[in-house]
């Protein structure tokens, strides 16, 4: 159980565009999700925290006009990543957290962008 | 911010015994995380220490001084696959809604 996918796994798209990942929970409700970034050799930034129907909290110095997120259900948050640039190129990983265990973090695969 | 101080790279052999430690600054307390990630995967649950002491778990064991802002984790009978980063996560000031990992500690395992 609690399982968490994302995808797609890894994605290369040219500066200027926008990137949309997933991040699923398959088989519990998430009330929260959580949105990380790790560039190499660097420990794991949170970036936002979703809780479903209502909108994400940034983390000082992120730009939310720049990582939009959603959180439309409870099983389904999206990260789009809008002008993507070179610099933003990193290791996106999201995770969920459930009710019934509020105190553990699931996390997914994570989502590998490269800005060309 | 919790100031999360880990060593940054630790070897050892297949078979030994290691321990992890990791100190932190952190207002507002509740636990604190240790996670498992190997490279280019995501972090993995190790252990969740909400009082002080040691909780065992298999191999694995964590301990918890909250007085002192002081954990360790241990790890016995290492085995090649241990070969990955630990990260102590002590959770935000508000709670563990939210967590703040550190840089982690990359150990590596050898025959």
């Amino acid at each position: 159980g609690a399982v968490v996918s994302q995808h797609p796994s890894w994605v290369i798209c040219k500066s200027g565009t926008s990137v949309k990942i997933e991040c699923r929970s398959l088989d519990f409700q998430a009330t929260t999700m959580f949105w990380y970034r790790q560039f190499p050799k660097q420990s794991l930034m949170l970036m936002a925290t979703s809780n479903e129907g209502s909108k994400a909290t940034y983390e000082q110095g992120v730009e939310k006009d720049k990582f939009l997120i959603n959180h439309a259900s409870l099983t389904l948050s999206t990260l789009t990543v809008t002008s993507a640039h070179p610099e933003d190129s990193s290791f996106y990983i999201c995770s969920a957290r459930t009710k019934l265990v509020p105190y553990e973090q699931y996390f997914g695969p994570g989502t590998r962008l490269t800005v060309t | 911010g919790q100031n999360i101080d880990q060593p940054t790279e630790m070897t050892a052999t297949e078979g030994a015994i290691v321990q992890i430690n990791c100190t932190y600054q952190t207002s507002g307390f509740n636990g604190l995380f240790w996670y498992q990630q190997h490279a280019g995967e995501a972090p993995t649950f190790l252990s969740y220490n909400v009082l002080d002491g040691l909780e065992e778990k298999g191999r694995f064991s964590s301990f918890l001084s909250r007085s002192k802002g002081y954990s360790y984790l241990l790890l016995k009978e290492l085995q090649m696959k241990d070969s990955a980063s630990y990260l102590c996560a002590p959770p935000g000031n508000s709670g563990y809604s939210t967590l703040t990992f550190g840089k982690g500690t990359m150990l590596l395992v050898s025959p």
